[in-house]
């Protein structure tokens, strides 16, 4: 089954513990993105992946680390977290646009955390 | 301004009518539009694409694209309890020669379905 899978789905932690959220597609998609969902401010992009090794930040990527070292698994670290990183985390992938015209992104099932 | 928007709703539609959510966009080289369904707690889940101007429509479902207005729809007959959820527009930009994309959504459309 075509899929992203994302763990855990749900972490507490406390303030400064280094956490990692990892992310996995079997599609062999090129593209990798993480974003995550605060009420009212919709998703936000924190940061996305061209290829392997091929990383770029979104629009809050403060707080926030990546790596791309195989193309199908992309983590989301967060070194030092805090309260305001509280958050719907989601992972997506997709095929690399063609010709301007992109393609559907997949999301995964989400990750929710809660920073004390 | 905000790259894309939508009017946050609480949109209520009757059983069995059409329902209209629309948004707005703010890059005129934007060539990709995508509606996504999301259900309270849930992934969001891709509805209708569309690249070119005009309706594309798919069952129940129809996109309409203007460019020149920079605006894009989604239309929905016979709208069932089911339909209940929030839609994100979403609009991809080219921002690179080399096929680099940013995803932009809109902050989302909450829709309810009255029986």
């Amino acid at each position: 089954e075509a899929q992203v899978t994302q763990n855990p789905r749900y972490l507490i932690t406390v303030t400064g513990k280094k956490l990692t959220v990892t992310c996995s597609q079997n599609m062999n998609h090129e593209y990798m993105s993480w974003y995550r969902q605060d009420p009212g401010l919709g998703l936000r992009q924190i940061y996305y992946s061209m290829n392997v090794e091929v990383t770029d930040k979104g629009d809050v990527p403060e707080g926030y680390k990546v790596s791309r070292k195989e193309k199908r698994n992309f983590p989301l670290i967060l070194e030092s977290p805090s309260p305001n990183q509280t958050s719907l985390y989601f992972c997506a992938s997709s095929l690399k646009s063609r010709g301007g015209q992109s393609h559907e992104q997949y999301f995964g099932p989400g990750t929710r955390l809660t920073v004390t | 301004q905000k790259e894309v928007e939508q009017n946050s709703g609480p949109l209520s539609v009757p059983e069995g009518a059409i329902a209209s959510l629309n948004c707005t966009y703010s890059d005129r080289g934007s060539q990709s539009f995508f509606w996504y369904r999301q259900y309270s707690g849930k992934s969001p889940e891709l509805i209708m694409f569309i690249y070119s101007n005009g309706d594309k429509e798919d069952g129940r479902f129809t996109a309409q694209l203007n460019k020149a207005s920079q605006y894009v729809s989604l239309l929905i007959r016979d709208s069932q309890p089911s339909d209940s959820a929030t839609y994100l527009c979403a609009v991809n930009i080219d921002i690179s020669n080399f096929g680099n994309e940013k995803l932009t959504f809109g902050t989302g459309t909450r829709l309810t379905i009255i029986p």
